[in-house]
């Protein structure tokens, strides 16, 4: 079965903090996906990356950056935090080729004071 | 108009319904459909994932898709209360992947 990870399933954070989310997975795969989802807003893709060092804006990048220094790993930067980057957020992997399904972590619920 | 269309619910049932959770989309080139549980406080979890029209069917749970009326639905056959979660849809084409906003499903014992 794939195993996505995130480091938190919960974290609080004030207002201008650096804030760093984590995401291991373990099956290898190429692609790798953060969202955050809201009520009434449901799932919006914020970053995705198809290979190391490589990352792609999604819907909504603005206050946030990512990093990917190893296949398995991809995090995401709240580069200071504000309070309507409180969210749960999700990450996601699937391997590199077209038309698979995307695989999903349990979520870090983050909230900003 | 969004690309995909799924009710918000909440949608409540006695245990032992039969369950219909549907979407709609407008994109014909959607070619790979998937159905997601999501229980709260998770992550969503893969339940079915199919690229034909047609029905496919995983224990309890039943996938359709009807590509010329660009409609998917999700069957629960004898729900129970743990089918309790939030179901969202999802549509592939190519690297790019559209979610439904998913719809709550409650089962009452």
């Amino acid at each position: 079965d794939v195993k996505v990870t995130q480091s938190s399933r919960y974290l609080v954070k004030r207002t201008g903090e650096k804030v760093f989310l984590e995401c291991v997975q373990d099956m290898d795969h190429e692609n790798m996906f953060w969202y955050r989802q809201d009520p009434g807003l449901g799932l919006r893709l914020i970053y995705f990356s198809y290979d190391v060092k490589m990352k792609e804006k999604g819907d909504i990048p603005e206050g946030y950056s990512v990093s990917r220094e190893k296949k398995e790993r991809f995090s995401l930067i709240l580069e200071s935090a504000s309070t309507n980057q409180t969210s749960m957020y999700l990450c996601a992997s699937s391997p590199d080729r077209s038309n698979q399904p995307q695989h999903f972590g349990d979520g870090t619920r983050l909230s900003i004071l | 108009q969004k690309e995909v269309e799924q009710d918000p619910g909440p949608l409540s049932v006695p245990e032992g319904a039969i369950v219909s959770l549907n979407c709609t989309y407008s994109n014909s080139a959607f070619q790979y459909f998937m159905w997601y549980r999501q229980y709260s406080r998770k992550g969503p979890e893969l339940l079915m994932y199919t690229y034909s029209s047609g029905n496919k069917e995983d224990g309890r749970f039943t996938a359709q898709v009807d590509k010329s009326s660009k409609y998917i639905s999700l069957f629960i056959r004898d729900s129970q209360p743990s089918d309790s979660a939030t179901y969202l849809c999802a549509m592939i084409v190519g690297f790019k992947t559209i979610f439904g906003a998913g719809t709550r499903l409650f089962v009452k014992a």
